[in-house]
This record gives structure tokens, sequence and C-alpha cells, in this order.
């Protein structure tokens, strides 16, 4: 089955640019989907199709995709990014959606 | 507004079954694929099942297929999750969330299950 590695933790300062990566297999040749969640509360989608934002996410969220690896990068991080997130993808070998195993995002 | 509300979780004994319902609004619910995303205490997501605007495709995590079964009532802009021969790794809230990205979601239901 289809496996999405993602770092447990990052650490980043105020005003830093924080990235988080997700490998898989090839994983450029899928679309990539990006999900930050709060403590108790549900998944919200800051990216997806590796580089696109729904409406109402800052532009401070963008994304990128090539080869192994999709990465998220957070620019001029804010308390508020304080969050978990997780990378998804449709992998079509199998008709599953795969989620990645997560990073927490510590503020300092 | 966009909104999915979960139902129907709850207590229940291994081996036992459980309906989930969500309910949507807000959006055109017959042109959104829908899934349920499923999350255990402390740990991350999983996917659980997907379902095609028209239900002409079905989609089922390895760990749930054969017991759990997911569908959906356009007129009545709802989805639904039954969960039959219930372990105790099935315990998680639940997630409704619409889209292939999944771009909504509900606030979930707790389902435990337990002895």
């Amino acid at each position: 089955s289809y496996v999405l590695t993602q770092p447990p933790s990052v650490s980043v300062a105020p005003g830093q640019t924080a990235r988080i990566t997700c490998g898989g297999n090839n994983i450029g040749s899928k679309s990539v989907h990006w999900y930050q969640q709060k403590p108790g509360q549900a998944p919200v989608l800051v990216v997806y199709d590796d580089s696109d934002r729904p409406s109402g996410i800052p532009e401070r969220f963008s994304g990128s995709n090539s080869g192994n690896t999709a990465t998220l990068t957070i620019s001029r991080v804010e308390a508020g990014d304080e969050a978990d997130y997780y990378c998804q993808v449709w992998d079509s070998s199998s008709d599953h959606y795969v989620f990645g195993t997560g990073t927490k995002v510590t503020v300092l | 507004e966009v909104q999915l509300v979960e139902s129907g979780g709850g207590l229940v004994k291994p081996g036992g079954s459980l309906r989930l319902s969500c309910a949507a609004s807000g959006f055109t619910f017959s042109s959104y694929s829908m899934n349920w995303v499923r999350q255990a205490p402390g740990k991350g997501l999983e996917w659980v099942s997907s379902i095609s605007s028209s239900s002409s495709y079905i989609y089922y995590a390895d760990s749930v297929k054969g017991r759990f079964t997911i569908s959906r009532d356009n007129a009545k802009n709802s989805l639904y999750l039954q969960m039959n021969s219930l372990r105790a790794e099935d315990t998680a809230v639940y997630y409704c969330a619409a889209g292939v990205a999944f771009d909504y979601w509900g606030q979930g239901t707790l389902v435990t299950v337990s002895s």
C-alpha cells in the first residue's frame, strides 16, 4: 500500500518560515492536499492540488510537489499556525485515499 | 454557510453495530463526492470510505471493508455509514468530509467500542 511519510514535528520562530515535507514514491505524479488540524477541532483544507489555496486561506500557505517529496510552506509563521498538518493523496493503484503520518508544528 | 453535522455515535459493545449520519447544508450536496475519515484518540487521520456524487463509485479502507457500508440520499442531503462487527480498534472520532479534496468537514462524532 502507498505510504506518506512526514516528520513528526517542526519547530519555528514567529515570523520565520516552516517547511513540512511529505514523502512518497513518485508523489510528484499525484495531486497532494494539505490539512491543518488544531486541538479539539476538525481538519481544515489549506492547500489542494499541490499548490492551490481554498478561499479564506492566507497566501502565507503554499505548496509544491516534485519527485518523491511534496512540501507545505508556511511563511511569516504566526502563533495561530500552531497545529498538526497532514498531507493526503488519492492512490489510484489501490483506489484508496492515503493520509500522511502528520506533523506537529510548534511556534517557539 | 456550509454545514456538515454528524450524529449517531456512542458507546457500543464489540461485535455490535452503529449507523452514523451526516446532514449537509449550504452547498450542492448532490454534486459532491463524500467521505468518512476517522481519528483514534491521540492518533492521526485515517480515511475510511468514499462515495461518488451519484453513488456509482464506492471505496473502502482495507480495515473496514466487509464490515462498514457507506451510502447517501441526495434527496435528503445526507450521508450514512453503517458499521457492523465493531471492534475496539474502531474507537475514534468519525468525520464526514465533502469533496475530492476534502473541502468541508463536520465536527465529528465519537464512537467508542468497549465492553
